[in-house]
């Protein structure tokens, strides 16, 4: 069974200061790498993707692979009240998206 | 969401019953996804479609079938819902750059 895991949190942080949300996968062939961010009531939002090692910017957010420790994080600098949602990784086999495996969702709540 | 749109957002159902979900795009991707989110699990994939007529399973398809008799249109039926049933339905569309647009969301309740 393929999975991904992350800390349901909450993880809390104050305004202004770096949240770090971490995920990491099961399946050794994974190739795409994904943060959505899903505010309470609505559906899922894709703010990232990554498919190589590294990290990628972009905005406030950095996302940070390192597939032979089979881990993925999401870095949101500047963390502001508007930040608070449910954080989701997602990883799927290939580059087209088939057959995504998503995490359960880390909880944010940054603090005014 | 932009494109795509799911219906009807609510419904609360009897045990036992048949119900269909809607799901419809306007942006002519071949991929279509059926997902549902529950409490603790995140989003499971439950069918998903890549063309016309072309189905597969996913990890909770049992009691789900669906249909695409039009690119545009996916739809998810629950032959006889029961409680078990109870969650929020997303459809998915992949627009290309690998990862997903999702509708609005269902809220399914199985009275």
């Amino acid at each position: 069974q393929k999975e991904v895991e992350q800390n349901s949190g909450p993880l809390s942080v104050p305004e202004g200061a770096i949240a770090s949300l971490n995920c990491t996968y099961s399946d050794r062939g994974s190739q795409s790498f994904f943060w959505y961010r899903q505010y309470s009531g609505k559906s899922p939002e894709l703010i990232m993707s990554i498919y190589s090692n590294g990290d990628k910017e972009d905005g406030r957010f950095t996302a940070q692979l390192n597939k032979a420790s089979q881990y993925v994080s999401l870095l949101i600098r500047d963390s502001q009240p508007s930040d608070s949602a449910t954080y989701l990784c997602a990883v799927t086999e290939g580059t087209g998206g088939f057959k995504t495996i998503f995490g359960a969702g880390t909880r944010l709540f940054v603090k005014a | 969401d932009a494109g795509i749109t799911q219906s009807p957002r609510h419904k609360v159902t009897e045990t036992g019953t048949p119900v269909t979900l809607r799901c419809h795009q306007t942006e002519n991707h071949r991929y279509m996804y059926w997902y549902r989110q529950d409490p603790g699990h995140g989003l499971r994939l439950i069918h998903y479609s890549y063309g016309v007529k072309d189905t597969d399973k996913g990890e909770v398809s049992d009691g789900y079938s669906v249909s695409r008799s039009k690119t545009e249109d996916f739809l998810l039926t629950l032959e006889s819902a029961t409680s078990s049933q109870t969650s929020v339905y997303f459809c998915a569309i992949n627009p290309g750059q690998g990862g997903y647009t999702f509708g609005s969301g269902t809220r399914l309740t199985v009275v």
